[in-house]
């Protein structure tokens, strides 16, 4: 139980901010929102993570709304390396729960 | 130069044989993680460990187990009775996880397991 919703697949083109979305409706008042990206037969990759306010480093900003239900990650300048699978994932309190992610293509 | 390291990168294994995957990290973490990964799937929690000496069963640890001897290493076995044991394994290491805290997971580079 990921208890996180993403879309199974998004494309965007070389250049362009990527917006990736993430509903977690059920997210209890002390859970992060982590971002996670894989790419193919890697292991996964930490991007970003944020509890209430939104959040930007040198990877993508995480935008989290006022009622914590959902969030966006953006990459801003996206390039073809960024093509991967990424992973929102909403803490628990020893674990974390990978669903299946958002194919992101990045086309040139 | 910190990190994880699994070995090998590709295992293969005849039915009915146990087989030991390593996992090694020197970034003086406390916990440790084993998650399974099926094509096209995200991850599964096996084991983890909080501590030395101490682990703590996932959502799927049948067919698995773990010993937790050094801080460093965090090995998985997957035995005889894991009924579908191919699949990309992931090892996962983090600073001690405390309820309200933040903290990242760094992963290996995993270590792709096939049974024939």
């Amino acid at each position: 139980d990921a208890k996180t919703t993403q879309p199974t697949s998004m494309d965007c083109a070389e250049g362009r901010a990527a917006n990736l979305p993430c509903n977690h409706s059920t997210i209890s008042g002390n859970e992060y929102v982590y971002w996670y990206r894989q790419i193919h037969s890697q292991g996964p990759q930490y991007i970003i993570h944020g509890l209430k306010n939104n959040e930007t480093n040198e990877m993508a900003s995480l935008i989290i709304t006022e009622d914590r239900k959902s969030s966006t990650l953006i990459l801003p300048h996206a390039t073809l390396r960024d093509t991967a699978v990424y992973y929102c994932i909403v803490r628990g309190n020893n674990d974390m729960r990978f669903g299946a992610g958002t194919r992101l293509t990045v086309k040139p | 130069d910190g990190g994880i390291t699994q070995s090998p990168k590709y295992l293969f294994r005849k039915e009915g044989q146990n087989v030991t995957l390593s996992c090694e990290q020197n970034l003086n973490h406390d916990a440790m993680y084993w998650y399974r990964q099926d094509p096209g799937q995200g991850l599964r929690l096996i084991y983890y460990s909080q501590i030395v000496n101490d682990f703590q069963k996932g959502d799927i640890a049948e067919g698995y187990s773990v010993s937790r001897e050094k801080k460093e290493s965090f090995p998985l076995t997957v035995t005889s009775a894991q009924k579908n044991p191919t699949a990309f394994y992931l090892c996962a290491s983090s600073i001690t996880p405390r309820t309200g805290d933040s903290y990242e997971q760094y992963f290996g580079p995993g270590t792709r397991l096939t049974v024939t």
